[in-house]
Order: structure tokens, then sequence, then C-alpha cells
């Protein structure tokens, strides 16, 4: 069965810092992606970052990367420069690519962050 | 270009009755999923449509169906409601058939049931 852990249930980081948040998963699919979504509390899921896991490189987006660390199965999102709007609710989640698998998400609990001034 | 859209925003029930929730996926894409994400939880993978046939489903009773659409719109409905319907339901649109990485939450709508 497929599983996504977040251990921080709430963190804090000050402004302009960077900020890591944890993501270990487990599978036993071969090819999977991995993926980091911002929930504000308006509810809307956002698309931060993915993460095949067959992609030799960390993903990087803007000021979001994916620390991925295969081995370890982990996918630690790295937020740098953190600015306010940056508080929200964050979830890791994956997905498998097996034949029983047609897209869905198998999100973690999350973790909420806030940045203070 | 629009995104994905639910509707409604927001719903209030009672126990027993039953609701339907709506979802226009966005433009080009033809694979609608639902979840369900209770307060402080994350979300939980319900079904996903795909060529107006349901195509996965996850751990939850035949209250919960759906429907979709030939021009990939997609309704959730829930019988019987219960307390712990309560939720904010969240759609999901993809293209290819599910399988592109990219897929675009809408807003969600929030149900509570009294």
């Amino acid at each position: 069965a497929q599983k996504i852990t977040q251990t921080q249930p709430g963190m804090f980081v000050q402004e302009k810092e960077a900020v890591t948040l944890d993501c270990t998963y487990d599978t036993s699919d071969q090819s999977y992606g991995l993926f980091w979504y911002k929930q504000p509390s308006s509810g809307e899921m956002i698309f931060l970052i993915y993460q095949g896991s067959y992609d030799e490189q960390n993903a990087t987006e803007g000021r979001y990367s994916l620390n991925f660390q295969k081995a370890r199965k982990s996918a630690n999102l790295v937020i740098s420069a953190s600015q306010l709007g940056d508080s929200a609710m964050y979830f890791c989640a994956m997905r498998g690519h097996g034949s029983s698998n047609t897209g869905k998400l198998i999100f973690g609990q999350g973790t909420t962050l806030q940045v203070k001034p | 270009d629009a995104g994905v859209t639910q509707s409604p925003t927001h719903l209030i029930k009672t126990r027993g009755q039953q609701v339907t929730l709506r979802c226009s996926p966005k433009s080009g894409h033809d694979t609608v999923s639902w979840y369900q994400q209770a307060l402080g939880q994350g979300p939980q993978f319900i079904f996903q449509y795909y060529e107006e046939e349901e195509r996965q489903r996850g751990n939850f009773p035949d209250r919960f169906s759906g429907h979709q659409f030939p021009n990939y719109s997609s309704e959730l409905n829930v019988n019987a409601l219960l307390l712990g319907d309560s939720a904010l339901y969240l759609c999901a649109s993809t293209e290819a058939g599910g399988y592109s990485y990219e897929q675009y939450f809408g807003p969600g709508t929030r149900l509570t049931v009294t």
C-alpha cells in the first residue's frame, strides 16, 4: 500500500529565511510521482512542484525545490526566502504509475507553515 | 482560460438528506477526480471519472456516487448524509486520461451536515 508521512504538524519560519518541510513515502511501485501542494485558508489546492521517481535531478520551481532522496524514500520541500504569503497548509502527495493506478493522489496529513514578519 | 470550477461554494444539509456537487474541469482536461478533505486532514480519494465511467474508486461507501457528462463535467452525489460527511469536497482535473502529472484542483465545496 502507498503511504505518505508528514511528521511536522506545524512549523514557524522567519520572513526571508529558508524552511524545509519533511515528507517520507512508502510504495512498492518502481515508477511514481511526488507532488507538493499549498492550501491557503481559502481551501484551494495549489500545485507547487513535481518530482518523478526516475528524474535524476531534484526539481526546482522558483523559490521551491524538492530534496529527493530515493534510497531514503524522502521528498522534502525547501522554500527559500520565505514570504508572509507562504503561510498556509502544505501537503505532500504521491501517485503511482502501476497498472492499478490511474492518477489518484495519496496525500499526507499536511504541515501548517506560519511565516513570522 | 478558466481553471477548475466547483459549485456550490458552501452547502448546509440535514442528516439523511441527499446532496449533489458539481465540477467543471479545466479546458482541455478529460479526467475528473473527487476528494474528501475532513478538517485538519489530507484529502482522501473518492473516485475518478474518465470517458463517462468510474475508473477507480477509493474506500468510500456506495452512498457516494458520481457521473461524468460528455463535456467532461462531473457530479458527486452523496445519499443518506451522515454528520461525518461534513468536509471540503475537492475536484481535480487532468488530461491524457489521468496520466499527465499536472492535476489542477478547484476551490472546493464546503459541506456541513447538521
